[in-house]
This record gives C-alpha cells, structure tokens and sequence, in this order.
C-alpha cells in the first residue's frame, strides 16, 4: 500500500521560505510511470494545484506561483520537496502531496494523497 | 487557465436521494476530468477518473458523465456516509485545475 507523509515547520515568518517534504512509502519514487504533485488548501476554501515533477526531474508550476516555487525529488530517499520563497499571510493552508497516475491520453488522476499539514505564515 | 465551474455550490439532501453535481470547464477537456470527496480534515479522495471510470474500492452508486466542457457526478442513493465536498478536478492542461467545490449536507 503507498503512503505519503507531509513533513515541515508548521510556522513560518513572512518573507521567509516554506520547506516541506513528502515521503512516499510502499513505492517507488524513480518509477517513470507517475508524477508527483502539491496541492494547497487555505482554512475553509478550494484546492490549489501548486505544480508537480517527474523522477527525471522535469516539472511543471502553477504560473500563480512559477516565480516562487521549487519542486524537487530525492530519488535516494524516495522523497519529494516543495519551497515556496517569500511566503506571506495569504501563503497560509493545508498542503498536500500526492501520486498522480496516468489513464490514457491526458488523463491523469491523483490517487494517493499524504494526510497534509498546516502551515502558518505568521511573525 | 481552465477554469472549472460546479454547481451548485451547496445542496442538502436525504440519505436515498438521488444526487447530481455539475461541473463545467471553461474549454473543451475531452474526459481528462476527475472527481474527489473531502471529508473535513481529511484529505480528498480520488472517486472517478477519465469523467467516467470508477476508481477501485468506491461503491458503485458513484457514477461520473460527460466530455468536452460538462460533466456530471452522480451518487444514486446517498449514505450517511457521503456526506462531504466534492470536487472536479480537469488535468487536461497545465496548471491542473480545481472546481469551487460542492457541499453536501444533511
């Protein structure tokens, strides 16, 4: 059974950088079958895509946030990292990673997901 | 981006009732479309991919439709314990994007 896990400060000062990692168990991180993903979610709205990457390392950002963000994978660890620099107030949700699995063509789905963690931007 | 459009925003509803979501994309996504349920505090959970294939271990009386730019979820029979958020999600351009999301209440 794959299991992610969100690791990561749960406060962090604005203008600082939010680092979290995920770890996935029960798989392997280098298959070149999946993609993996972060996704955000402020208290009480809709989910955000942040981006995701590859184990070759290619990625993908949300342009919203392409300027801030660094997706990375530690394939000897069978991690994957998210910073997100400059955080401020509005940076402030649950973030969650996540396995995405392809169905044909385009269609992807995301089918594994860690618990997520909170993370506070806040002096 | 695509922007993803469901409605309604909320609904109530009765265990047995028949249940229909909406969801419709600001450009034709042909099926790259899934749906997902938040319960709160958790994480959401994958129930239908490819607008109309149900995700292993989810009971059938989930049901997804549609291609191009609407789509339908459908629960048959609601159970207590579906009771939750819903959510579309289209993959079929980068940034992958969500709908506002649709709450189900008693």
């Amino acid at each position: 059974q794959v299991q992610l896990q969100e690791s990561g400060p749960g406060l962090v000062k604005p203008s600082q950088t939010l680092s979290l990692t995920c770890t996935v168990s029960g798989g392997s991180i280098g298959s070149n079958y999946y993609s993996w993903i972060w996704i955000r979610q402020p208290a009480g709205k809709g989910l955000e895509w942040i981006g995701r990457i590859y184990n070759s390392g290619n990625t993908n950002y949300n342009p919203s946030l392409k300027s801030r963000v660094t997706i990375s994978v530690d394939t000897s660890k069978n991690q994957f990292s998210l910073e997100l620099t400059s955080v401020t107030a509005a940076d402030t949700a649950v973030y969650y990673c996540a396995r995405a699995a392809p169905g044909g063509y385009s269609i992807w789905y995301l089918d594994y997901w860690g618990q997520g963690t909170l993370v506070t931007v806040s002096s | 981006d695509i922007q993803m459009t469901q409605s309604p925003a909320s609904l109530s509803a009765s265990v047995g009732d028949r249940v229909t979501i909406t969801c419709r994309a600001s450009q034709s996504i042909s099926r790259n479309l899934g749906w997902y349920q938040q319960k709160v505090g958790k994480a959401p959970k994958l129930l239908i991919y490819g607008a109309s294939s149900l995700q292993r271990g989810i009971p059938s009386r989930f049901s997804g439709s549609g291609s191009g730019t609407d789509f339908t979820l459908t629960i048959s029979s609601l159970q207590a314990e579906d009771f939750a958020t819903y959510y579309c999600q289209q993959t079929d351009s980068s940034p992958w994007t969500f709908g506002q999301g649709t709450k189900v209440e008693i």
